[in-house]
This record gives structure tokens, C-alpha cells and sequence, in this order.
């Protein structure tokens, strides 16, 4: 595609439910993140794919989040039962692949929870 | 650790001043250094990268290991440069990439 596309841009839910954030990179990008901005900080890293594998999930702040990838094309983000503090602006980024190369955004989704 | 620090979290300058975004990085290795920009409304972008040695909207970068620095610098700011400047560090032989927590620019007419 031209860019990183990810869905929904924003997304309202109640405490307590599960949300699922999609990212689908550019094609032919190995390489793709996800990247956690809240307001007022600057960029948490959350996990890195490399194809359809996550060799480091370190960034995950809790076993509510996971992530997936599949054909080494669209990542999934899901957040169970949320909570207030995941309110934040979920950034996906990709790059050709790794080290050292331009990384591209996307637009992020917009997570609040009430 | 790796990191990337921004002591800055907003600077305002008047339009033709110049403009100086400092990035301090700590890593004992061979880094790779990028400044990243997000314009109001807009997708964070690629500013421009060490590796380059370009100048990008006037902006210029130098890395100075000797201070583990990577400030970002412009001669005269324009009002179409107030945005959010983040600075970030890709460490070799890892897919990392750490980002500072941001500066915001502000250029007052």
C-alpha cells in the first residue's frame, strides 16, 4: 500500500472490555512495531515483528496486551480488559527491514477508555 | 541501557531566530541517529538521518560521539516548522529503535 494503514483512527470503549487495534504495513516490509504514545511522553516501544515472529515482547506492559502477525503482512493488537490507563494513541510503524532503516508510521489509533 | 534524552519539552522561538533541538543519546556502540517530526494533524515522518548528512528543510544534524549528541539545528525558523521533534537511536545489530520523549516547537511570528 502507500502507507501504514491502521484501524480504527479512534476508538471509544468501556473499562473492562477488550479492544483489537489492526496495522497493515507497507507491502513488502518485513519488519513492523508497535509503539505506544501517551500524552505528554514521547514514544513507548511495545513489540517488534520480524516477519510473523516477536522476538522481544519486553515492551508489553502486562500480560493483558498481546500482539500477532500473519503472513507477514497485518499485525493485531489486542488489549483485554481495559483499564484508564491505556488511553493513549497506538502508533504501528514499519520498516523494509531492520537496523538502521527509516521506519514509517502510521497515522495511529486512538484508544480511550471510559 | 540505551537511551535517548530530550531535555527539552518545549521550546519557543520567534520566526528567523535560530533554532537549536538537543538530543543526548547513551549507548557504548555504534549508533545509528534519526530525527523524526509529527506537524500538527499529520503521521510522524522521517526528518532526516545521520547516516545521510543532508539537510532536510534547512535542518541540519551533526553526531559529536564525543558528547553523544545529535542536535538538531536550523539558522532561521520558519513558522511552518513549530511541530514535535523526536529525536531516536537504532542500535546496531538490533531492530530497536528508541525514541526520546519529544520536543515541542513552537515558532511565534
Amino acid at each position: 500500500g502507500a502507507g501504514v494503514s491502521q484501524s480504527p483512527s479512534n476508538k471509544v470503549t468501556e473499562k473492562g472490555k477488550d479492544v483489537e487495534l489492526r496495522c497493515d504495513p507497507i507491502s513488502g516490509h518485513t519488519a513492523l512495531y508497535w509503539y505506544r504514545q501517551s500524552l505528554g511522553q514521547g514514544l513507548e516501544f511495545l513489540i517488534y515483528f520480524q516477519g510473523n515472529s516477536a522476538p522481544d515482547k519486553s515492551g508489553l506492559p502486562s500480560d493483558r496486551f498481546s500482539a500477532e502477525r500473519t503472513g507477514g503482512s497485518v499485525s493485531t493488537l489486542t488489549i483485554q480488559r481495559t483499564q484508564q490507563e491505556d488511553s493513549a494513541v497506538y502508533l504501528c510503524a514499519s520498516s523494509l527491514n531492520p537496523f538502521g532503516n527509516t521506519i514509517y508510521f502510521g497515522e495511529g489509533s486512538w484508544l480511550t477508555v471510559v | 541501557a540505551q537511551r535517548v534524552t530530550q531535555p527539552e519539552k518545549l521550546l519557543s522561538v520567534f520566526k528567523g531566530a535560530p533554532v537549536e533541538l538537543k538530543c543526548n543519546y547513551s549507548y557504548s556502540g555504534s549508533p545509528e541517529l534519526f530525527w523524526y517530526v509529527q506537524y500538527s494533524r499529520q503521521r510522524l515522518q522521517l526528518l532526516l538521518r545521520h547516516i545521510s548528512r543532508e539537510s532536510i528543510k534547512g535542518f541540519t544534524a551533526d553526531l559529536n560521539k564525543g558528547e553523544t549528541s545529535f542536535h538538531l539545528k536550523k539558522p532561521f525558523a520558519q513558522e511552518e516548522d513549530s511541530a514535535m521533534y523526536y529525536c531516536a537511536l537504532s542500535t546496531s545489530g538490533t531492530y530497536k529503535y528508541i525514541f526520546g520523549t519529544g520536543t515541542r516547537l513552537k515558532v511565534l511570528a
